[in-house]
């Protein structure tokens, strides 16, 4: 079966610029979370979706935004961008909310350069 | 707070050697923990996870990771490292927050196998 995909793979932004990330989970899954990663702090919650319904949100600014339509796909949003947006995204799907009992499916990531 | 600490950046271990990667958390509750490895350019891929039972987990990849419950800690192992196995380890706890299961992620330990 599919992965976890997320479009596109790679995207070069001018500060101030928005952004839509998109990402379509596992089959099934109803489940996506996203995260931020960069080398220094790791992977940073963003914010999770569980049947289009927002159920847990990061310690990020207002300029990160997030939905998930009712085929589980989700995209997220960034406005206004800045230098230090730049990082991998991840968008992780799970079947149910429950991750501790079956665990995520990470995408390969969108790599977001802010110039 | 629920936290995971992997207090080394970078592990370099010799090709045949065994290898152990850190991990210890605080997290209120049971634990369930989880390993993930990180290819270049790609998104997490689950290793092994603890739920309950033995505190000896076995994995993908002939990786192995004990839990203490004592020393709060979830150590991964491998009694023979290869050169395939360079790459980006994350440990990761999920713990209950507000009613739900929150993820939190260590920053991160690049293993480095020196043929």
């Amino acid at each position: 079966k599919a992965g976890v995909t997320q479009t596109p793979r790679y995207l070069i932004k001018t500060r101030g610029q928005q952004v839509t990330l998109s990402c379509s989970p596992i089959s099934g899954h109803r489940s996506v979370s996203w995260y931020q990663q960069t080398p220094g702090q790791g992977l940073q919650f963003l914010f999770e979706y569980f049947s289009e319904t927002q159920r847990n949100k990061g310690n990020f600014p207002g300029r990160f935004s997030g939905r998930q339509f009712s085929n589980s796909r989700s995209e997220m949003n960034v406005s206004t961008l800045e230098l230090g947006d730049s990082a991998l995204y991840l968008c992780a799907s799970s079947l149910t909310e429950f991750q501790a009992n079956y665990g995520y499916t990470f995408g390969s990531g969108t790599r977001l350069t802010v110039v | 707070a629920q936290s995971v600490a992997q207090p080394e950046d970078q592990v370099n271990v010799a090709e045949g050697n065994p290898l152990t990667v850190k991990c210890t958390y605080s997290v209120s509750g049971n634990p369930y923990l989880f390993w993930y490895v990180q290819y270049p350019n790609r998104g997490l891929q689950f290793l092994l996870k603890y739920i309950t039972g033995d505190n000896l987990v076995k994995g993908s990849y002939g990786f192995e990771a004990e839990f203490n419950k004592s020393q709060t800690s979830f150590h991964l192992k491998k009694p023979s490292a290869l050169v395939s196995d360079s790459a980006l380890y994350f440990c990761a706890v999920i713990g209950l927050s507000g009613g739900y299961q929150k993820v939190t992620f260590g920053t991160g330990t690049k293993l480095q196998v020196i043929p």
